[in-house]
């Protein structure tokens, strides 16, 4: 079975560009989450998806921060503009249905590390 | 919302050697992960433990959910066992799954 694919795996950009992560989960599963992970720190929630809805985003910096998952599959995060402090690994990471709510198991991707200069 | 603390922070082993990795946390939860992030970055899924014990070739895990902490455990450890390793719950009031800080193990030859 094939594991959550991420895209790019790293990304330099300078300061107040934009960037887009990409994120394929494992097949058949309908949560996906994209958790921020800076350095030294375990992985922070950024937003959680059912299918295409939205069900958690509270700690996503909406002023710069956007994500969306139109088919109920592949997502995209984008930063626009990005700041100094946004340098950190971006994860994803899909859980599959049946468990119960907060319940899931969660499967990680390899991450996208962003440098920002 | 929910904390969580692991100890020791820093382990060193010498290969061979046993560990015990210990995780505590502030709430009743219905979830609890351990991780192990290989020096790649990548998070590898090591068990989904919420109470009990389970045992996974040389890792095992135990989980006391009334008294709020999980151990895990490595066996025999290994040079590839380096790493960081995650606990991470979901607490009973919440709904995301939150990390601790981690545990940096370094296992030498």
């Amino acid at each position: 079975e094939a594991g959550v694919a991420q895209s790019p795996r790293y990304k330099i950009i300078e300061k107040r560009q934009s960037v887009a992560f990409w994120c394929n989960p494992i097949s058949g599963h309908a949560t996906l989450y994209w958790y921020q992970q800076i350095l030294g720190q375990g992985p922070k929630l950024l937003i959680q998806f059912q299918n295409n809805g939205v069900v958690d985003d509270s700690q996503l910096p909406k002023d710069r921060f956007s994500a969306e998952r139109l088919k109920g599959v592949d997502s995209t995060l984008k930063i626009q503009p990005a700041k100094l402090e946004d340098s950190a690994v971006y994860l994803c990471a899909s859980s599959p249905p049946g468990q119960g709510v907060n319940r899931e198991t969660q499967y990680f991707g390899p991450g996208t590390r962003l440098l920002v200069l | 919302g929910i904390q969580v603390e692991q100890s020791p922070p820093d382990l060193i082993l010498q290969e061979g050697a046993n560990s015990t990795l210990r995780c505590n946390f502030s709430d009743s939860v219905n979830n609890l992960q351990w991780f192990h992030q290989n020096p790649w970055g990548q998070l590898i899924n090591l068990f989904y433990i919420p109470s009990g014990t389970k045992q996974n070739g040389r890792l095992s895990a135990t989980t006391v959910a009334t008294e709020r902490y999980s151990l895990l455990y490595i066996s025999s450890s290994q040079t590839t066992d380096s790493g960081v390793y995650f606990c991470a719950v979901i607490g009973k009031a919440n709904s995301k799954l939150t990390f601790g800080k981690g545990i940096t193990l370094s296992v030498r030859p």
